[in-house]
């Protein structure tokens, strides 16, 4: 079973600032099957990345993904008040589905 | 607009069972695999059974295998999770979700349904 690894837990940053969140992976994935996913509170889901590098329809530039192997980045360039949520990377692979166990992203 | 809608949750003795069904609208449901994702109280996003558009593989996750069957009526555009054996540690808000094979991702989400498993 592929495990992912969210760091840092919480990243505590200001509005305007940039924002960079970590998905590491306990064994090579395809970049293809990596994606990010935004979550408010009491809401569902919102998917934001798809192949590691893809912007899900609608979703602002401000939002990137980037990596490989087992290194995946979710880079937010200038934060506006409504990013601030938490963040689960996601793949699929080997007939199994897994979650991160998220990054949230609050207000300093 | 495509949409996902839960319901069927509620309180449920531990040891009992629950099903829960999902309505799709606004795309083509029996060309899409679907999936269901759980969220406990104050916890992260937990993977818990998948099935294809033909309904003919699905999938589960160890945390659920045995206990928990994924179903789905293409004809009434409709997903089922056919729950048993409910723990405590079930307890949860449960998403509907579709899958996208172009993307490989969930890209439709429901609004979920809360399953409290409690004597």
């Amino acid at each position: 079973e592929i495990v992912l690894t969210q760091s840092p837990g919480t990243l505590s940053l200001s509005p305007g600032e940039r924002a960079t969140l970590s998905c590491r992976a306990s064994q090579s994935i395809s970049s293809s099957q990596l994606a990010w996913y935004q979550q408010k509170p009491g809401q569902a889901p919102r998917l934001l990345i798809y192949g590691a590098s893809s912007r899900a329809t609608g979703i602002p530039d401000r939002f990137s993904g980037s990596g490989s192997g087992t290194g995946f980045t979710l880079s937010i360039s200038r934060l506006e008040p409504e990013d601030f949520a938490v963040y689960y990377c996601q793949q699929y692979g080997n007939s199994q589905f897994t979650f991160g166990p998220g990054t949230k992203v609050d207000i300093k | 607009e495509v949409q996902v809608v839960e319901s069927g949750g509620g309180l449920v003795q531990p040891g009992g069972s629950l099903r829960l069904s999902c309505a799709a609208s606004e795309f083509t449901f029996s060309h899409y695999s679907m999936g269901w994702v759980r969220q406990a109280p104050g916890k992260g996003l937990e993977w818990i059974s998948y099935i294809t558009g033909t309904g003919n593989n699905m999938l589960h996750a160890d945390s659920v295998k045995g206990r928990f069957i994924i179903s789905r009526d293409n004809a009434k555009n409709s997903l089922f999770l056919q729950m048993g054996s409910l723990r405590a540690e079930d307890t949860a808000v449960y998403y509907c979700a579709r899958w996208d094979g172009g993307s490989q991702s969930f890209d439709y989400w429901g609004l979920g349904t809360l399953v409290t498993v409690s004597s």
